[in-house]
């Protein structure tokens, strides 16, 4: 299966600031995906990383918010924008593989928002 | 996607088999039940996935009763390394977009 790397693996920001996470994969893949797990919470899909256009938003996340960039098969970030501490959450980048609902997922970013 | 409901927590001892059920109800034809292990500041790890009677791997195993409305993952000789959360999840071969309910969180205790 791939491998997918994720910088940072945290960090600590401050609030009304932005930052982007990177994604990266090992391999050429169709399918990526962006989650947030909130402190304690299962996982939430915030988007479906497209490349070569934009990116497909679940109900409750917007472009402006989260930007997300594809510009090819094997990378994608997400950038969290005007951050609030309710921001805080460990965003994890996720691969599909074809033929079988069943996705690899990056190790996560930790995000703390002061 | 069919929704799925499992037990919160379950504790378990060192040694010891841990089944963990899930129940869909309304799980469709073209659906496959997919267990997916979140170890702490780790993102879930896919262990087994099904269709129907049973199916093991070298981490697990999953049954399935005939009539697919519920599920038993089952893992043998639980460690405290295996100290988690698993998650059930249902959905055909094109459904990517995975829907995570809470999940069960196993706890081993020496």
């Amino acid at each position: 299966s791939a491998v997918i790397s994720q910088k940072p693996s945290r960090d600590i920001c401050q609030r009304g600031t932005s930052l982007t996470i990177q994604c990266q994969v090992d391999s050429q893949v169709t399918m990526m995906f962006w989650y947030r797990q909130q402190p304690g919470q299962s996982l939430t899909l915030i988007a479906t990383a497209n490349q070569g256009s934009e990116a497909t938003y679940e109900s409750g996340f917007v472009i402006d918010k989260f930007p997300i960039s594809r510009p090819n098969l094997t990378f994608s970030t997400l950038t969290v924008s005007n951050m609030s501490p309710e921001d805080s959450s460990i965003y994890l980048c996720s691969v599909g593989h074809p033929g079988a609902n069943v996705l690899t997922f990056g190790a996560g970013s930790r995000l703390t928002v002061l | 996607l069919a929704k799925t409901t499992q037990p919160i927590s379950m504790d378990s001892y060192e040694g010891q088999e841990v089944n963990i059920t899930c129940s869909h109800n309304n799980i469709a034809t073209n659906d496959y039940i997919t267990w997916y292990q979140q170890f702490p500041s780790q993102g879930p790890r896919f262990i087994i996935q099904g269709y129907k009677t049973k199916v093991t791997n070298e981490v697990a195993s999953l049954f399935i009763p005939a009539d697919r409305k519920s599920s038993t993952l089952s893992l043998p000789r639980f460690s405290l390394s295996d100290t988690a959360v698993y998650y059930c999840l249902v959905g055909d071969s094109n459904d990517y977009k995975l829907s995570f309910g809470a999940g069960t969180t196993v706890t081993v205790r020496a």
